[in-house]
């Protein structure tokens, strides 16, 4: 079944202890993408990847890490957590993101819910 | 970064009532996207609109491209319980590769 899975689904974390939430793709996608969600905000983009290796700040990059190393896994790394990173966070995977032409939808994991206190 | 604000915020309609929403920015789009969340999974595409005053269907639903390119309107016809969920638009910024989301739209569906 073509999937992006996101782990784990829920963290509670206390302020300054790094983590990473893992997201992977069987789709053989290129595009991946980071976003979180919070109420009234909608989905702000954190960090975006076109392919291996190649990754570029979305909206909402500080406080964040990504790497892209494999095709099929797009990690976000939190340093050094903090309460305002709280958040409902989503990974996106797409084949194409072409300026000409959005035909290619995202296909979104299943959410990850992060609590720093 | 662009800014997409959809209106109304949330809704409570009734079952069989007609339902539309919109969504303006603050800059041209040249495509708009219409993507729904379910309570407790992440958004899925539900129409995608690529030229102004388009009009796309998608059985129940129906969405237009603003001739402004500023805006885009969805509508849902006869609302039924599984219409539950958080509407967003999105579209790519013009001449990036990152693609921004609205603020949404809840929708709840009173049987």
């Amino acid at each position: 079944e073509a999937q992006v899975t996101q782990n784990p689904r829920y963290l509670i974390t206390v302020t300054g202890k790094k983590l990473t939430v893992t997201c992977s793709q069987n789709m053989n996608h290129e595009y991946m993408s980071w976003y979180r969600q919070d109420p009234g905000l909608g989905l702000r983009q954190i960090y975006y990847s076109m392919n291996v290796e190649v990754t570029d700040k979305g909206d909402v990059p500080e406080g964040y890490k990504v790497s892209r190393k494999e095709k099929r896994n797009f990690p976000l790394i939190l340093e050094s957590p903090s309460p305002n990173q709280t958040s409902l966070y989503f990974c996106a995977s797409s084949s194409r993101v072409d300026r000409a032409s959005y035909n290619s939808p995202l296909h979104f994991g299943n959410g990850t819910r992060l609590t720093v206190t | 970064g662009q800014q997409l604000n959809q209106s109304p915020q949330s809704m409570f309609i009734q079952e069989g009532e007609d339902v539309s929403m919109n969504c303006t920015s603050s800059s041209i789009f040249n495509t708009w996207l219409w993507y729904k969340q379910d309570p407790g999974e992440g958004p899925v595409l539900l129409i995608a609109l690529y030229k102004a005053g388009e009009l796309t269907s998608n059985g129940r639903l129906t969405a237009q491209f603003g001739i402004t390119r500023k805006d885009s309107f969805l509508n849902i016809s006869a609302s039924i319980p599984s219409d539950v969920g958080i509407y967003f638009c999105a579209g790519p910024e013009a001449g990036a590769n990152n693609l921004f989301f609205g603020t949404g739209t809840r929708l709840t569906v009173i049987p």
